[in-house]
This record gives C-alpha cells, sequence and structure tokens, in this order.
C-alpha cells in the first residue's frame, strides 16, 4: 500500500510550548520522498521540506525539526517555541508510483492551533 | 521564476452552473497536476499532465470534470454542471520530471464553493 497517516486531527498549544506532529507512511517503494506542507488559514500549501528516502540526517531549520526513522517508517515534525503564527493545518507526504504515475499521497492533515 | 499561478482564487457558483479553473504551471515544467481537498479531507490526486498527454486521470472523480493541457502550457479544469459536493480548495502543481526530484511547486488555489 502507498498511504500516510496523520493520526492527529487537531492540536492545540499556548504560545512557546513545544509541539511535535506525527507522520506515518507505508510504501513498496525503496527509492521515495517525504514532504511537509503547511496550509495557513488564507488557504495555499507552502512547502516546508522534502527528504529523500536515503538521507536519514535529521534537518533543523530554525524553530522547525525533522526526525526520519526508516525504521519505524515516520517522519515526525517538531515546532519549538511555537508561535501564534505557527496555526495552520499541516500535512505529511509520500511521493511514490500509484497508477501508472508518481503522484503526492497526502495525510489527512493535522491542525494546530497555538493559543497566546 | 515566477511559480504556479491558480485564478480565480475564489469562486462562488450555483449548483448546476460551469465553472473553469486555470493554472500557469512553472515555466518549462511539464508535468503538472491537479489535487483537491474537499472541506476536512485530505487532499487528493485528481490528474497528472506531461505536456498535453493525461498521464494518469485516475483520481477524476466523475465524468462532470474536464482537464485540458493545450499545448502542454496552461491547464483548465472544467466542472459541469458543478454539485454541492464539488466544493473545496483546488491545487495546481507542477515539477521538472516526472519522479518530482526536485519537488513540486504548489498554486495558492482555487477555493470553489457551491451553493
Amino acid at each position: 500500500a502507498q498511504k500516510v497517516t496523520q493520526a492527529q486531527t487537531e492540536i492545540s498549544v499556548v504560545e512557546k510550548e513545544d509541539v511535535t506532529l506525527d507522520c506515518v507512511y507505508e510504501t513498496r517503494d525503496t527509492t521515495y520522498y517525504l514532504f511537509w506542507y503547511k496550509q495557513p488559514p488564507s488557504g495555499e500549501l507552502v512547502f516546508l521540506i522534502r527528504r529523500n528516502s536515503f538521507d536519514e540526517q535529521n534537518e533543523i531549520s530554525g524553530r522547525y525539526s525533522w526526525n526520519f526513522q526508516k525504521s519505524t517508517s515516520s517522519f515526525n515534525f517538531t515546532i519549538t517555541a511555537s508561535q501564534v503564527v505557527d496555526s495552520a493545518v499541516y500535512f505529511c507526504a509520500l511521493s511514490a508510483m500509484m497508477d501508472s504515475s508518481y503522484k503526492l499521497i497526502f495525510g489527512s492533515g493535522t491542525r494546530l492551533l497555538v493559543r497566546p | 521564476e515566477a511559480g504556479v499561478t491558480q485564478f480565480p482564487s475564489h469562486s462562488v457558483i450555483e449548483k448546476g452552473q460551469t465553472v473553469t479553473l486555470r493554472c500557469d504551471p512553472i515555466s518549462g515544467h511539464d508535468n503538472l497536476y491537479w489535487y483537491r481537498r474537499v472541506m476536512g479531507k485530505e487532499i487528493k490526486f485528481l490528474l497528472h499532465f506531461v505536456k498535453e498527454s493525461k498521464q494518469d486521470e485516475s483520481g477524476m472523480p466523475n465524468n462532470r470534470f474536464l482537464a485540458e493541457r493545450t499545448g502542454g502550457t496552461y491547464s483548465t479544469l472544467k466542472v459541469q454542471p458543478a454539485e454541492l459536493e464539488d466544493s473545496g480548495v483546488y491545487f495546481c502543481a507542477s515539477s521538472q520530471d516526472r519522479r518530482a526530484n526536485y519537488g513540486y511547486t504548489f498554486g495558492s488555489g482555487t477555493r470553489l464553493t457551491v451553493v
């Protein structure tokens, strides 16, 4: 199966708290890409990160960090010291072959609400 | 470089009417994708063009949806006649190659409301 699961439907935190968004994937491909996108209230999809399946190094970008664990098929996303502007829906996605073409397979998204 | 452009950004139409969404991909990107997010659900694949050819249209919900990409440049997605369940955000994305080794670039989306 080619599938992405984001079990957390909605998370609410108070500003400055750390928060981790979970992402678990299934794929039969040996080479694949994983992505995180942010959808703020304005509606557009904002690219956050792309990770190749061969690269298991964790990545940090400012307050954002990603933990890729191939052994558990997870690609979790942590926001440190959350801010109100982080409030959005976050999507994890897998680029995989399905029905004759490569496409992005999205999880159902996690809505993050950061309260002042 | 200019990004992926979609218009209109919003459209409100009555059930039974026709709406056409347009997507201009990044220049030189042969691969163009349409996705949509129906309220509260996951973002789902609709179809994939390689230049002007439909590579994969397995995600198109029914024959009320027609996508074209004349000349391999911009693409249109027509919904005729629109139904209430067609409401959602329609995203277009483009990539340089089929494997998206350089990633996908999404447009800002068209929010379609059918009343």
